[in-house]
């Protein structure tokens, strides 16, 4: 059982508001990803970290922002939430180690913005 | 860069039959190579991984083997259930070691 967690699962919110996605993990584990995902599936890159105080712009430009300031917690943050951020969030963590190393991936957040 | 490409869904299938979801990827290096499953609702979860050529990954009684000649890791199960309904996703890992998926297929199975 993967031990992330993000929160919330769904959220619904206004144009112009400021939203924090939240990712933790309880693995001790230094890369944390964040992806978004199309409602056709596709999963898109738009954040990564490999430990504290590391931050990396994905395949996909965002207009996200996210932080790691502990190993255990990678918070992804929208200054002001516009329609088109409508969209699954998928945050995933993995050891440091060989590109062998699976990702354990949270719930998601399904995010819409109305 | 580095890609994977699998094939289009969806895949709808009666239970028991055969099931085959192509995936075929291009990278530098010699990649690992995964297959995720996410049923509805869901993250992904981990269905099977191969690390180097001519190995077979396999759980749950879904199998992909890692063909280097072919660039190929294509995900096989002999009798698909209903409960076996989910998106399939193809990933493989290379460059600085981030995973890098295929578009998903989704596999719909009926009685």
């Amino acid at each position: 059982e993967a031990d992330i967690y993000q929160t919330p699962r769904y959220l619904v919110i206004g144009t112009g508001k400021k939203i924090t996605l939240e990712c933790s993990q309880t693995m001790g584990h230094d890369k944390m990803y964040w992806y978004q995902q199309d409602p056709g599936m596709e999963l898109h890159l738009i954040h990564y970290s490999y430990g504290v105080n590391s931050t990396e712009k994905g395949d996909l430009s965002s207009e996200s922002t996210v932080s790691r300031i502990r190993t255990e917690h990678f918070p992804l943050t929208l200054e002001s939430a516009r329609p088109s951020h409508t969209s699954q969030y998928l945050c995933a963590s993995s050891e440091l180690g060989p590109q062998n190393t699976e990702a354990f991936f949270g719930q998601g957040t399904r995010l819409t913005v109305v | 860069g580095d890609s994977v490409t699998q094939m289009e869904g969806p895949v709808t299938l009666s239970e028991e039959a055969f099931l085959t979801i192509n995936c075929t990827y291009t990278a530098t290096g010699y990649p690992s190579l995964f297959w995720y499953v996410q049923y509805p609702g869901e993250g992904l979860q981990l269905l099977l991984k191969a690390t180097k050529a001519d190995d077979k990954g396999s759980n749950k009684g879904f199998e992909a083997t890692y063909r280097k000649e072919t660039t190929s890791f294509h995900l096989e199960k002999g009798s698909v259930q209903v409960s076996d309904s989910a998106v399939y996703f193809c990933a493989s890992t290379g460059t600085a070691s981030k995973l890098t998926f295929g578009t998903g297929t989704r596999l719909q199975v009926t009685l």
